[in-house]
């Protein structure tokens, strides 16, 4: 079993649509949590680190579930400017990702 | 304030070549790790660091090379280089109470 899973995309979806993602964790003593954001053929790049009382950024609202190892993403009103691959992150001593989905928001 | 810099952005080697993928960072950073991605495997750690002269071997360390005599750098090497390696390497860095790595651009080798 991979330590971080994530759900397969890739997802397509219209502008404005609200779009879910999911991640599971199996390392229980993992301490922070956290998407990360990957543009074609670029780097990584932080979007939001993840709390137990879950978080909110603007449109994108992440929640951490201890109890399920379960971490989730949700976008709300999806703009042409989402589309890229969401990394699921889960960080003990050294940082490990999860395979990454895919978005795409189409006109 | 450059962040994480990485050189070269591309490479071709032949099979058996050995080469050094160059990281730096001017962030005084103590944490720093090499990744590989790959399609449909997501980024997996290949050797990190926790300080100067400290390393320790990631997921996927057979065939890499790492050292870390200065806070800045963070080199890579290839021993000798097989297609398998064909990969996009990345590298990063955080504060050890940081949130989350900083990322370089990548260097895309290929190696035939």
């Amino acid at each position: 079993r991979k330590e971080v899973e994530q759900d397969p995309g890739p997802f397509n979806v219209p502008e404005g649509a609200t779009v879910a993602f999911n991640c599971t964790y199996s390392n229980s003593a993992s301490q922070s949590f956290f998407w990360y954001r990957q543009d074609c053929r670029k780097e990584p790049k932080l979007l939001m680190s993840v709390y137990s009382s879950g978080n909110e950024d603007g449109r994108f609202t992440a929640q951490l579930n201890r109890a399920s190892q379960y971490i989730s993403l949700l976008i709300r009103d999806s703009k042409l400017s989402d589309s890229a691959t969401y990394l699921c992150v889960v960080q003990g001593g050294k940082l490990i990702f999860g395979q990454g989905t895919e978005l795409s928001v189409k006109p | 304030n450059a962040g994480v810099t990485q050189t070269p952005k591309f490479q071709v080697l032949k099979t058996g070549q050995s080469m050094t993928l160059q990281c730096a960072q001017d962030m005084n950073h103590e944490y720093m790790s090499w990744y590989r991605q790959d399609p449909g495997m997501g980024l997996r750690l290949i050797h990190y660091s926790v300080g100067a002269g400290i390393t320790d071997q990631g997921e996927v360390p057979n065939g890499y090379n790492v050292s870390r005599s200065t806070t800045e750098d963070f080199p890579l090497r290839l021993l000798s280089a097989a297609p398998s390696q064909t990969s996009v390497y990345f590298c990063a860095s955080r504060e050890p109470q940081g949130f989350g790595y900083t990322f370089g651009s990548g260097t895309r080798l290929t190696v035939v």
